[in-house]
């Protein structure tokens, strides 16, 4: 079946570095879509990716689609302490009925 | 966007007993989902509560574990069955606004359930 595994696991940075997380698919995915999961929090909709190559930004966060339509990844520029949490990716190929959501990257921001 | 509610917030069951979680969106949808997240992990889909007819699982999830209600458009519940403490973890239940089960979804707070 589908897989969606996402890179770091964990990451810690200073206040003020950059942050990068990548997903990556198994398959070609018809969309990508990230959340934000606070410590002790539920999972919120951050945005969603459609076109090949697509690229989109939030303020600081920068989004982006691969050409193949198989990975993306998320830049956060100047992190920080309100950036803390876990971040997932979630995708579905073609023909899939679900998401399938990423492994998550858990960010730690140090002040 | 949709605004969800969940009750209870948590709770702490005993073994071999069953908990019913309930589930409140406020607008129609036709499409809500049930996940489980156990303690940094990631979100595994249980089942998709499915309007006037049974449940869809998911596989390694049965009906007899995790029978769900769906009476209507706005409410659903997920009850956890005869539970033993590999059942602790949190319970989301999501929405999706648009018309497929892969569109953007809108999750609860979560149920966050202890099995001793």
């Amino acid at each position: 079946g589908q897989q969606v595994m996402q890179i770091p696991q964990y990451q810690h940075v200073q206040e003020g570095e950059d942050f990068t997380t990548y997903c990556n698919s198994s398959t070609t995915l018809s969309n990508i879509q990230w959340y934000k999961q606070r410590p002790g929090g539920h999972p919120v909709f951050l945005i969603q990716l459609v076109k090949s190559g697509e690229v989109k930004k939030q303020k600081r966060l920068t989004f982006q689609f691969g050409e193949a339509k198989k990975n993306s990844s998320l830049h956060i520029t100047a992190t920080q302490t309100t950036d803390v949490g876990t971040y997932f990716c979630a995708g579905a190929s073609g023909s899939a009925r679900q998401l399938t959501f990423g492994s998550g990257t858990q960010l730690t921001v140090l002040p | 966007s949709a605004v969800i509610s969940q009750k209870p917030s948590r709770d702490i069951c005993q073994r071999g007993t069953s908990l019913t979680i309930q589930c409140q969106v406020d607008s129609q949808v036709t499409m809500m989902f049930w996940y489980r997240q156990q303690p940094g992990q990631s979100l595994t889909l249980i089942a998709t509560a499915n309007q006037g007819s049974e449940a869809t699982y998911e596989s390694g999830f049965v009906i007899d574990k995790f029978p769900i209600s769906r009476p209507n458009l706005t409410f659903s519940t997920l009850t956890v069955s005869n539970m033993s403490p590999e059942d602790s973890s949190i319970y989301l239940c999501s929405v999706a606004t648009g018309g497929s089960s892969t569109d953007t979804q809108y999750f609860g707070p979560g149920t966050r359930l202890t099995v001793l």
